[in-house]
């Protein structure tokens, strides 16, 4: 089957530098996303990673390496605003299926 | 510049009745995809349409549910006769192209609860 493994939770102070994994093991993978959600409202695009390496998108970056089955995101400069639930999410089935990772819950603190 | 509408944003219905749940998706998106949410979770892929066309409902129960994507009018996901275990919150999300783009916006989501 197809699953994707992140820690449950995370704690960091504000202006620090947090490190989110994620482990998956899927068939017909295509790349890796990460979403934000806020309180269980709408999922939040924030990267995309269709070869290896890195990609930087402002304070974010995230990082694949297929060979490892393993990507993870990167959060800088933390803000408190920041605080909210992150999934990995492996595009599959052709590119049009999301499949979510478990998901961390992010607490940032002062 | 309107994203992924959804609507109702909160729905209550009681076991046995019928739950509708529609999704506009965003400008020039064709492509249409349902998610489930329970508590604590993450999103379960259900189902991924494009105008009058189901392309792939593996993640869909069996029985009860059902969505379309009509040619003119948002995507509506069904559910007939709901149970308990119905509960949840349902996220549409939409593309442009599957196969150029890797991008999927989400709505702010229905809750469903059934009493």
């Amino acid at each position: 089957g197809q699953s994707l493994e992140q820690p449950s939770e995370v704690t960091a102070v504000e202006g620090a530098i947090v490190q989110i994994n994620c482990t998956y093991q899927t068939s017909g993978f295509y790349g890796l996303s990460w979403y934000q959600q806020h309180d269980g409202g709408a999922p939040t695009f924030l990267s995309y990673n269709g070869l290896d390496g890195l990609e930087e998108t402002g304070r974010f970056s995230s990082f694949l390496s297929r060979s490892d089955s393993y990507g993870y995101l990167l959060l800088q400069e933390l803000q408190m605003k920041d605080s909210a639930s992150y999934f990995c999410a492996a595009l599959t089935g052709g590119g049009n299926k999301l499949t979510f990772g478990t998901g961390t819950q992010l607490k940032v603190e002062l | 510049n309107a994203g992924v509408m959804q609507n109702p944003r909160h729905l209550v219905r009681r076991r046995g009745q019928e739950a509708r749940l529609r999704c506009s998706p965003m400008k020039g998106h064709s492509h249409v995809y349902w998610y489930r949410q329970l508590p604590e979770e993450g999103l379960k892929f259900m189902v991924y349409l494009q105008k009058e066309n189901i392309i792939d409902e593996s993640g869909m129960p069996k029985e009860r549910f059902s969505a379309e994507f009509p040619k003119e009018g948002p995507s509506i996901l069904r559910i007939q006769q709901v149970v308990r275990g119905d509960s949840a919150a349902y996220f549409c999300a939409s593309s442009l192209i599957p196969e150029v783009t890797d991008t999927q916006y989400f709505g702010p989501g229905t809750r469903l609860t059934v009493l």
